[in-house]
């Protein structure tokens, strides 16, 4: 039983480029949450999405940043023209429905914008 | 806004020492949960409590939820290198919500 997968597992961007993070949450849930985390700090929520919906975006910033989870494929968080700022480790989190116990992480992308 | 806090930020332990990081929350909780996180890894669940002066072990460790859900710690009784890491606390305020996380406590063991 596979864990949740994210890919790329690093990311380097210069600035003004995109960058797109996927996350595959675990099988059998459709319950996708991600997070970023700066150096020595800890984990900010950012959108929490079920399949084909949006469900709590009031951690993800107003510009820049989207996030998806279609019907068919993996979940991407995009953030568009990067910035140095955004430097950090992305994760994502899965679980199989709204109330369960504990979220599943994945490995991280760690992105870096020169 | 809920916040979640934690306590210390850092600590260093001679291996065999106890080791016990604090959290407190702005708000009541509905549950709390604890993760760990390894150098270089991601977090990794350890235990959820929902009761209000929830007491739970798990080998040399104990996770305590206070009376007024507000509150939780975890203790590790006599360290061993395998325990460093960061651990986190995260809150619920209401069953379904989104979790909060705490800052973490960055754990070194000295062997």
């Amino acid at each position: 039983n596979a864990g949740v997968m994210q890919n790329p597992r690093h990311l380097v961007r210069r600035r003004g480029q995109e960058a797109r993070l996927r996350c595959s949450p675990m099988k059998g849930h459709s319950h996708v949450y991600w997070y970023r985390q700066l150096p020595e700090e800890g984990l900010k929520f950012m959108v929490y999405l079920q399949k084909e919906n949006i469900i709590d975006e009031s951690g993800m910033p107003k510009e820049r940043f989207s996030a998806e989870f279609p019907k068919e494929g993996p979940s991407i968080l995009r953030i568009q023209q990067v910035v140095r700022g955004d430097s950090a480790a992305y994760f994502c989190a899965s679980s199989p429905s709204r109330g369960y116990n504990e979220q599943f992480f994945g490995p991280g992308t760690r992105l870096t914008v020169l | 806004g809920q916040q979640v806090m934690q306590i210390p930020q850092y600590q260093h332990v001679q291996e065999g020492e106890d080791f016990t990081t604090y959290c407190n929350s702005s708000t009541t909780l509905s549950n709390i949960q604890w993760y760990k996180q390894r150098p270089g890894g991601h977090p990794v669940f350890l235990i959820q409590l929902v009761k209000s002066g929830e007491v739970k072990k798990q080998k040399r460790l104990t996770f305590q939820f206070g009376e007024a859900k507000k509150n939780s710690s975890l203790h590790i009784t006599a360290t061993q290198t395998t325990d460093v890491g960061t651990y986190f606390c995260a809150g619920r305020q209401t069953s379904g919500s989104r979790l909060t996380f705490g800052e973490g406590t960055q754990l070194t063991v000295n062997p």
